[in-house]
């Protein structure tokens, strides 16, 4: 089945400085990537949607000079958190598709902590 | 009204119940629909697509009634490892989006 990386799975950081998070599709070409974000206790809410080539889409309310995403090829795409604040800390997911109505198929999620 | 709600939890069963879990949706030009689950502090992983004929997979029945815009995931003969958070999902304009999650806790 398709598979989804992401890297990496946990990272601590001080207040200030930049994160960078990166996801593959290992056995499939995405050319549309999502990346999520996800609060305790809450459901995952859609920041934006990265394509192949293309600026990414942000959803309302997502900043995007403070998370970055670059899709520079159909198996990688990034997510930087510039200028983490500890309000920044939380569980961020990518996801890709191998088809446009098939299933998401997550990677396995990178828990942000800012101090 | 939020794009997709799903029944407040937790719900908390003995092992061997049966368990149903409800969605709605307010597009009613969304496209596809989707079950995942998501276990503590981890990502989802799909459970189950949703097809408009109903379709079963083991111990797990999931049906969907497009002029109700609901979406419904039974559980029987529950096991201790399905003790996580249900996600209901649908596609909608393109993106998909996630129900706030119902949470089952199977316990002995």
């Amino acid at each position: 089945g398709a598979v989804v990386s992401q890297h990496p799975s946990r990272v601590i950081c001080k207040s200030g400085t930049s994160v960078k998070i990166e996801c593959r599709s290992l056995d499939f070409q995405a050319t549309t990537m999502f990346w999520y974000r996800q609060f305790p206790k809450q459901s995952l809410m859609l920041m934006a949607t990265s394509n192949e080539g293309s600026k990414a889409t942000y959803e309302q309310g997502v900043e995007k000079d403070k998370f970055l995403i670059n899709h520079a090829s159909l198996t990688l795409s990034t997510l930087t958190v510039t200028s983490a604040h500890p309000e920044d800390s939380s569980f961020y997911i990518c996801s890709a598709q191998d088809g446009y109505n098939s299933p998401l198929h997550f990677g396995n999620g990178t828990r942000l902590t800012v101090t | 009204r939020k794009e997709v709600e799903q029944d407040p939890g937790p719900f908390n069963v003995p092992e061997g119940a049966t368990v149903a879990f409800n969605c709605t949706y307010s597009n009613s030009a969304s496209q596809s629909f989707f079950w995942y689950r998501q276990d503590c502090r981890k990502e989802p992983k799909l459970l189950m697509s949703v097809y408009s004929s109903g379709n079963e997979d083991g111990r797990f029945t999931a049906q969907l009634n497009r002029a109700s815009q609901y979406i419904s995931l039974l559980i029987r003969d529950s096991k201790l490892s399905d003790s996580a958070t249900y996600l209901c999902v649908v596609r909608s304009g393109g993106k998909l989006i996630f129900g706030q999650g119902t949470e089952l806790s199977v316990k002995p």
